[in-house]
């Protein structure tokens, strides 16, 4: 399977306790983000990776949250003391720069998802 | 603020129906318009990313409108199967020189009906 791949599928979790989400993006994307998805809302902007630089965080991102991709390959998001609003779908995907009628574009692809439910 | 909308929120039509579903966005910086389908326990999966005023893209029996001066986006689906049945999103994406995240709406969940 050569798209972007997520680790768990699932995850149920006491609060307060720690959580860490594994993707892998297609392999020759330099590009990487992580989106969460809640309830009746679309999925939202956490943060974007360009290599294994953390270029953009959204303020939705607390001081609970931290993504690292060290290799500039997969990419890790850890959630401590995680709390029952962080109960979501989690969302990779990466991407490359396609070109479009002469403009470029960024073209992103997704993984699967991993459902966190926090108790 | 960003703000991308989309109507109706859930859809049930009956197999063979044709239905559309409405995308509006900031029509200011825009740069590309995203449709995506997202089956349950699936990837999202691309449908469409639009670029130009007057856009129009088709794949089988699904197809897509820009209008970028206006700031909305339609997508029909023509003759409607129970395997077009998910939740379809679409997403804006603002022009800002890098690598540009996606906003997207709170999507139209489709139920097709035998």
């Amino acid at each position: 399977d050569t798209g972007v791949s997520q680790d768990p599928r699932h995850k149920i979790t006491k609060r307060g306790q720690n959580v860490t989400f594994r993707c892998d993006p297609i392999s020759e994307h330099n590009r990487l983000y992580w989106y969460r998805q809640t309830l009746g809302q679309g999925p939202e902007f956490l943060t974007y990776f360009q290599n294994e630089a953390q270029l953009e965080k959204s303020r939705l991102l607390s001081d609970r949250f931290s993504a690292e991709r060290p290799k500039g390959s997969f990419s890790t998001l850890e959630i401590q003391r995680t709390e029952q609003g962080d109960s979501a779908m989690y969302l990779c995907a990466s991407s490359r720069i396609a070109t479009l009628a002469g403009e470029s574009y960024n073209e992103q692809f997704f993984g699967p998802g991993t459902r966190l439910t926090v108790l | 603020i960003l703000n991308v909308e989309q109507s109706p929120q859930s859809l049930h039509v009956q197999e063979g129906d044709s239905t559309n579903f409405t995308c509006s966005f900031p029509s200011s910086n825009f740069y590309a318009l995203h449709w995506y389908r997202w089956e349950t326990a699936k990837s999202p999966e691309a449908l469409f990313v639009m670029t130009l005023n007057g856009d129009e893209k088709k794949k089988g029996r699904i197809s897509a409108t820009l209008n970028t001066k206006e700031g909305y986006s339609y997508l029909y689906i023509k003759g409607s199967q129970p395997e077009d049945s998910a939740t379809y999103l679409c997403a804006f994406t603002k022009y800002t020189g890098t690598a540009s995240k996606l906003t997207f709406g709170t999507g139209t969940r489709l139920q097709v009906m035998l």
